[in-house]
């Protein structure tokens, strides 16, 4: 079984500053690990995802996750926050492979809410 | 790419009645569908995956007779919430992916509240 812990509930920056995301797994087999953001009744929509290529991944609109095996982290960056990433942030994770029955069930964590300041 | 839409986008029913929400896939071929809930302030929650052609897989805890899912072509995939109650109020999200591909597109969810 898989599961996904977010430190910190809630985060706030301020416009321009570092906004860092942290995410922390826990699966049995190889991971693949996923972060969405939300906007206020809305649905999902993936920023990015690790599949087991390179450990740093780039995704939309300037942000980036660097897979930490030894750590078990995949924490969210951007070098400089704007007023628009004010959102919830979830992290993911599945197991990939070859199938059986958990192939491709999403394991969310808690979710993050960005707050960005003037 | 991977645009996944749902309707209705808001529904309000009373108690008793039944509600049926649709997700489609409007650019690709989705061989599996996910449908989640999330209630206020929490995260998602599966209830079930559901297969092109095939009977649903629902989570535990998760009454199958109550909460009904038809994925009855490649691009739609239904859940009908029967006698819905109260406390079924909540936002549902349906996710699909392409056979092979090991990502989830969310459709923008629908707000279910029965009163």
């Amino acid at each position: 079984a898989q599961s996904v812990t977010q430190l910190g509930s809630h985060v706030s920056v301020s416009e321009g500053a570092l906004v860092l995301l942290r995410c922390n797994y826990s699966s049995s087999v190889p991971p693949y690990l996923f972060w969405y953001v939300q906007y206020p009744n809305q649905g999902l929509q993936l920023l990015l995802k690790y599949t087991s290529a390179a450990t740093l991944v780039k995704g939309i609109n300037g942000f980036e996750a660097e897979f930490k095996k030894s750590e078990t982290s995949f924490h969210l960056t951007k070098p400089s926050a704007h007023m628009s990433d004010a959102a919830e942030y979830f992290c993911a994770v599945s197991v990939g492979g070859a199938g059986g029955t958990s192939y491709g069930k999403l394991t969310f964590g808690q979710g993050t809410i960005l707050t960005v300041h003037p | 790419g991977a645009v996944v839409s749902q309707h209705p986008s808001r529904v309000i029913c009373k108690s008793g009645t039944s509600v049926k929400i649709e997700c489609r896939s409007l650019d690709f071929q989705a061989t599996t569908m996910f449908w989640y809930r999330q209630f206020p302030k929490q995260s998602l929650m599966l209830m079930a995956t559901s297969n092109e052609g095939s009977k649903a897989t629902y989570e535990q805890g998760v009454e199958k007779d109550k909460f009904l899912i038809n994925h009855a072509s490649l691009t739609l995939s239904t859940l009908t919430v029967t006698s819905a109650h109260p406390e079924d109020s909540s936002f549902y999200i349906c996710s699909a992916r392409r056979q092979g591909i090991d990502t989830q597109y969310f459709g923008p969810g629908t707000r279910l509240t029965v009163l």
